[in-house]
């Protein structure tokens, strides 16, 4: 198959940690690229390559990856990580995940 | 820094075409593919295709009888074409630039709202 399933949302209180996770069939042999998407704008690149970080994203963000399922961890979630996030694996994305800060 | 600049018809009448053309602006053209993603209103994204300098395509299998990616090296550009458009088309449509093995998106850009209604 080559649906990505991700929670619809997730909760976490400020300054703590959180996962948002990713499963799938292609991520076994591909790693998931991770995009925060904020209301009305065009989504962003956090995470690729399993635990990469673009220019500019903070280092709270981190990736992992163990056989069909990949995380994404915000360590110290800020207010303004509240976001919607996709995982995405070769030509498909998740469903995404809408994370919001107590 | 590359940068991505998208442009286009917003309104379309059902049955008619969509095209958007895709400005790569502040960097190279080639060692990279240029994708297309669409987001209905209120729903998630949706991968539509992409395509490389030298114009080799990759069509999302729901959507490869409707939809054509064409590049304009000379110009820097890519384009999306799908035919026979439907109110469930409506949505806005992003252009981004491919990287690496495992083809992460980065960067985006704008995005247009096309709206297709009679």
């Amino acid at each position: 198959s080559s649906e990505l399933t991700q929670d619809p949302a997730a909760s976490v209180a400020l300054g703590q940690t959180v996962r948002i996770t990713c499963q799938g069939d292609s991520l076994r042999r591909y790693y998931a690229s991770w995009y925060q998407q904020k209301p009305g704008q065009a989504p962003v690149l956090v995470l690729y390559d399993k635990n990469n970080r673009p220019s500019g994203i903070p280092d709270r963000f981190s990736g992992s990856s163990s056989g069909n399922t990949a995380s994404l961890t915000i360590t110290g979630t800020q207010a303004e990580d509240e976001a919607d996030y996709y995982c995405k694996s070769r030509m498909v994305f998740g469903g995404g995940t809408k994370l919001t800060v107590l | 820094q590359v940068q991505l600049q998208q442009w286009g018809a917003g309104l379309l009448k059902p049955s008619e075409t969509l095209s958007l053309t895709c400005g790569v602006y502040g960097g190279s053209f080639s060692y990279s593919y240029w994708s297309w993603i669409r987001q209905s209103p209120g729903k998630g994204l949706e991968w539509i295709g992409e395509i490389n300098h030298s114009g080799s395509t990759t069509y999302s299998p729901p959507l490869t009888s409707r939809v054509t990616i064409s590049v304009d090296t000379s110009k820097n550009q890519f384009s999306l074409k799908l035919t026979s458009v439907t109110a469930a088309d409506t949505a806005v449509y992003y252009c981004a630039r491919g990287q690496g093995f495992h083809n992460w998106l980065d960067p985006w850009g704008q995005g247009i709202l096309v709206t297709v209604s009679s």
